[in-house]
């Protein structure tokens, strides 16, 4: 398995600023998500970060309230832009290796926007 | 898109009983199915996946059945214990020798309590 940290692990922000969550991996995957998980809900996928390319958006999820970086194939960043309290929720990556079915989730960033 | 649902939302079982926890899917082109068990406050972890060309998988106390025609698939664990007890989700996704080609569908989660 991969090993997948984030930073920071949880952070409490002020409406209208904006936060970014770092994904980093151990070694090198092929693909990498980003998820929000809102208090005893399910995992609901925002985008995918694409190696050297635009991420590709989920229904519901934009570039300008959510954009996403992946400079190399071990990390990647999502901004969370201009929060509002609606946007307090967990934030996950997860990360696949080429060949590999399994899915591999970070420990995730808990936010609470006030 | 695919759908996943998932059943039932809760479950509470006394220790040592059995636990089934059951998905359907919309999309019979999904061939990969995995569970992940959340613990409160932890990431969800991988505990078992089965493909379509196999009907059951079992790893110690956990089996998943699938049945492609019905598009179902279901967990099951046996003799359960209080560390048991958590957060279980299903998904379905479709796979190509290996390579993600679509994203994983989750369903919305059952709240497993194993009483001792």
């Amino acid at each position: 398995s991969a090993v997948i940290s984030q930073k920071p692990s949880r952070d409490i922000c002020q409406r209208g600023t904006s936060l970014t969550i770092q994904c980093q991996v151990d070694s090198q995957v092929t693909m990498m998500f980003w998820y929000r998980q809102q208090p005893g809900q399910s995992l609901t996928l925002i985008a995918t970060a694409n190696q050297g390319s635009e991420a590709t958006y989920e229904s519901g999820f934009v570039i300008d309230k959510f954009p996403i970086s992946r400079p190399n194939l071990t990390f990647s960043t999502l901004t969370v832009s201009n929060m509002s309290p609606e946007d307090s929720s967990i934030y996950l990556c997860s990360v696949e290796r080429e060949g590999r079915e399994t899915q591999y989730f970070g420990p995730g960033t808990r936010l609470l926007v006030l | 898109g695919e759908n996943v649902e998932q059943h039932p939302s809760t479950l509470s079982v006394q220790e040592g009983d059995s636990a089934v926890i059951k998905c359907t899917y919309s999309d019979s082109a999904s061939n990969y199915f995995p569970w992940y068990k959340q613990e409160l406050g932890k990431r969800p972890q991988l505990i078992i996946d089965i493909r379509s060309n196999v009907g059951e998988k079992k790893d110690q106390r956990i089996a998943v059945t699938l049945n492609k025609t019905a598009k179902h698939f279901s967990l099951h664990i046996t003799e359960t214990q209080p560390e048991d007890s958590a957060v279980y989700f299903c998904a379905a996704s479709y796979r190509f020798r290996g390579s993600t080609l679509g994203r994983l569908y989750f369903g919305r989660g059952t709240q497993l309590t194993v009483w001792p």
